[in-house]
């Protein structure tokens, strides 16, 4: 298995710009996640999704938007790209019942210019 | 809405000493886990422990251990014989286990930065 999969591991963007970050897992997880890290804080909320075709807010949902066609894949994606979008980006999944844990992909570094 | 705090930005000890990060946490909740992940500088995100509510017993992973105070809504990790690569920064996170079964994710602390000194 190779878990989480996230691509591209580093992006830079214009401010405006457009782009899609790809989340896979492999592990058939019906839950899936995606968190921001901002420098020197812990990790925040973007999206998430209980299944396919099922998507909800978190905490910090604005500039993003996401789908979820397969169980396997969760796509985010940012509009207008805006400086404050600079951050490390990291997708997760997890089991509906078992132990709970949630699976990190490694990340995706985007720095918005 | 939950919070977690954790007020130490930095620690640093001495290679096989014993260090304890704190962790404290506010919910309404009654029924939710709490977990200790290590982010070293490879940026993984790597589970070192988790804890649930309803458990009493504090949870133990080899030198890694839990001191859970659910009353004072504590959750603090202890590090025995610290090693060289236990550097790495420790988020202290909590998940509520809700009829979704904790579909809407974790609430991370701003982390500890941990270092070990040779």
């Amino acid at each position: 298995n190779a878990g989480v999969t996230q691509t591209p591991k580093f992006r830079i963007l214009k401010i405006g710009q457009s782009m899609t970050l790809q989340c896979t897992q492999d592990m058939n997880h019906n839950y899936m996640y995606w968190y921001r890290q901002d420098p020197g804080m812990g990790l925040k909320l973007i999206y998430y999704s209980v299944g396919a075709g099922i998507t909800d807010k978190g905490e910090v949902p604005n500039g993003y938007n996401v789908s979820r066609s397969t169980t396997e894949d969760f796509p985010l994606r940012l509009e207008l790209a805006a400086p404050s979008q600079t951050s490390v980006y990291f997708c997760a999944s997890r089991d509906r019942g078992g132990i709970n844990e949630q699976f990190f992909g490694p990340g995706t570094r985007l720095t918005v210019l | 809405a939950q919070t977690v705090t954790q007020s130490q930005p930095e620690m640093s000890v001495q290679e096989a000493e014993t260090v304890t990060l704190s962790c404290t946490y506010d919910t309404s909740e009654n029924n939710y886990y709490l977990f200790w992940y290590k982010q070293p500088p490879s940026r993984q995100m790597i589970l070192v422990i988790r804890q649930e509510a309803y458990k009493q017993q504090n949870a133990t992973e080899n030198r890694f251990s839990v001191n859970f105070q659910k009353a004072a809504k504590s959750f603090s990790l202890k590090i025995s014989d610290s090693q060289l690569g236990d550097t790495a920064m420790y988020f202290c996170a909590f998940m509520k286990v809700g009829s979704g079964g904790g579909a809407d994710g974790l609430t991370f602390g701003k982390g500890t930065h941990l270092i070990i000194q040779p």
